[in-house]
């Protein structure tokens, strides 16, 4: 089964709104974290929440995560056009299962 | 310090032939995954490596696909008589390894099957 589910697929807000994405796993986690991928390159970590933390900040991004619904939300305050991208959840489990399971990720387009 | 590096950032190939990627970790990483990505969808893990051994290949394909990270040199992901269906972008991350396991990624290899 696959785990990092990202919803919506796609998001197209105005510069200056939030953009909300959702992620939702399947097993246990030992961390949950977010990367971003600009059209045609690799991918940049963004942040790292454990999976005994609730809630993280840095800087425009807040996540959370509700280890009962097994699920995350990623927050990016006040959008700017060069937060134009795709953005990846990715479940690390741990304990020898060492590669991260990403979902299909939220294409985020920010209208200037 | 520079990043993860791949080589190369395109490859085109006929199908039968052998497709090499490299992968050069970070500074300091002596841990290596590489994944593939089909077009519109997420990273697919297929094999994480540490010097000289393959620690979980749980994601490669059986027939084909093998990875290999020397004592020296970069990390190399083979595949060999490459069908059209392996065209995808391959990515290649690092890491130290730590509980936390922040990857870091090289900019992918476009792999293209002719």
């Amino acid at each position: 089964s696959q785990q990092g589910e990202e919803d919506p697929q796609a998001l197209s807000i105005q510069e200056g709104e939030n953009a909300t994405m959702n992620c939702s796993y399947k097993t246990s986690i030992n961390n949950l974290q977010w990367y971003r991928q600009n059209s045609g390159r690799g991918l940049v970590h963004l942040i790292l929440i454990r999976s005994n933390e609730r809630e993280k900040h840095s800087g425009r991004l807040r996540v959370t995560l509700d280890t009962s619904k097994k699920s995350s939300s990623l927050l990016i305050t006040a959008s700017r056009a060069a937060d134009t991208a795709s953005y990846f959840c990715a479940a690390y489990s741990g304990g020898g299962a060492d590669g991260l399971t990403f979902g299909k990720g939220t294409h985020l387009i920010i209208q200037p | 310090n520079a990043g993860v590096m791949q080589n190369p950032r395109h490859l085109v190939r006929r199908r039968g032939q052998e497709a090499r990627l490299r992968c050069s970790p970070m500074k300091g990483h002596s841990h290596v995954y590489w994944y593939r990505q089909l077009p519109e969808e997420g990273l697919k893990f297929m094999v994480y490596l540490q010097k000289e051994n393959i620690i979980d290949e749980s994601g490669m394909p059986k027939e084909r696909f093998s990875a290999e990270f020397p004592k020296e040199g970069p990390s190399i992901l083979r595949i060999q008589q490459v069908v059209r269906g392996d065209s995808a972008a391959y990515f290649c991350a690092s890491s130290t390894g730590t509980s936390k396991n922040i990857q870091y990624f090289g900019a992918g290899t476009r792999l293209s099957v002719l």
